[in-house]
C-alpha cells in the first residue's frame, strides 16, 4: 500500500486548500478512506471519512460546512476540499485507508502526511 | 464523543526492558474496537495493534495488546532500538472515532 499526499501550504485565516491522495498497490475503490490530521503538541484527530464507492461521507462536527471529502475511483485518488480555514485548522493532515469498505474506521494505512498552516 | 486517556505520558527505558503503556476509555468500547498504532517523527503511522490484541501484519511479536471494556494495555516485551518512538490508541467502535494523546517511549 502506498499513500501519497499533496497541497498542504501556508493559507491565511478564511482562505482555501485542495488536498489530494494518490493512492497506489491496493484496490483502491474496495476500501473507505479518511482523513486524520494531527496539531502541534496534540493527539491526532479524525478529520473525515468516505465509503468505498462515494456515496456516503462523514465529517467530524469541527468542520462540517467548511470541508468535503470526494475521491475518484478511476484516478485512484482521495481529495480534501478545505474552505473558510482557521487557524485551529493548522496541523499536518494524513490520508488513510480503513479496512473495510464501510463503517470501520480502523485505519491499517496511512501516508507520510503534508503540512497545512493557516495564519491569522 | 469517546475520550481516550494515555498513561504515561513518557516512558523513559533502555533496550531490552519491557514497557507497559495504558488506554483508558470514558466509556466502554463496543468490540474492544481498540487500536495501536506507533509514530516515529517524519513517517506515517504504523497500525501495530487491532480488535485489541490482533497483530497487524508484520508486527513482531514482542508487541501485545489486551484488557476489556475501558481499560487498555500494550505491551512491548522487550525494547529493540527502533521501538523508541510515539504510541497512540485508538477507538473505532464509536462514532467519531478518537484516539488518545499519546506515550512517549524513549531511552
Amino acid at each position: 500500500v502506498q499513500l501519497v499526499e499533496s497541497g498542504g501550504g501556508l493559507v491565511q485565516s478564511g482562505g482555501s486548500l485542495r488536498l489530494s491522495c494518490a493512492a497506489s498497490r491496493f484496490t483502491f475503490s474496495t476500501y473507505a478512506m479518511s482523513w486524520v490530521r494531527q496539531a502541534p503538541g496534540k493527539g491526532p484527530e479524525w478529520v473525515s471519512g468516505i465509503h468505498a464507492s462515494g456515496s456516503h461521507t462523514y465529517y467530524t462536527d469541527s468542520v462540517k460546512g467548511r470541508f468535503t471529502i470526494s475521491r475518484d475511483n478511476s484516478k485512484n485518488t482521495l481529495y480534501l476540499q478545505m474552505d473558510s480555514l482557521r487557524v485551529e485548522d493548522t496541523a499536518i493532515y494524513y490520508c488513510a485507508k480503513e479496512r473495510a469498505a464501510v463503517g470501520e474506521p480502523l485505519f491499517d494505512s496511512w501516508g507520510q502526511g503534508t503540512l497545512v498552516t493557516v495564519s491569522s | 464523543e469517546v475520550v481516550l486517556t494515555q498513561s504515561p505520558a513518557t516512558l523513559s527505558l533502555s533496550p531490552g526492558e519491557r514497557a507497559t503503556l495504558s488506554c483508558g476509555a470514558s466509556q466502554s468500547v463496543s468490540k474492544n474496537y481498540l487500536a495501536w498504532y506507533q509514530h516515529k517523527p517524519g513517517l506515517a503511522p504504523r497500525l501495530l495493534i487491532y480488535d485489541m490484541s490482533s497483530r497487524a501484519t508484520g508486527i513482531p511479536d514482542r508487541f501485545s495488546g489486551s484488557g476489556s471494556g475501558t481499560d487498555f494495555t500494550l505491551t512491548i516485551s522487550r525494547l529493540e532500538p527502533e521501538d523508541f518512538a510515539v504510541y497512540h490508541c485508538q477507538q473505532y467502535g464509536h462514532s467519531p472515532p478518537t484516539f488518545g494523546q499519546g506515550t512517549r517511549v524513549e531511552i
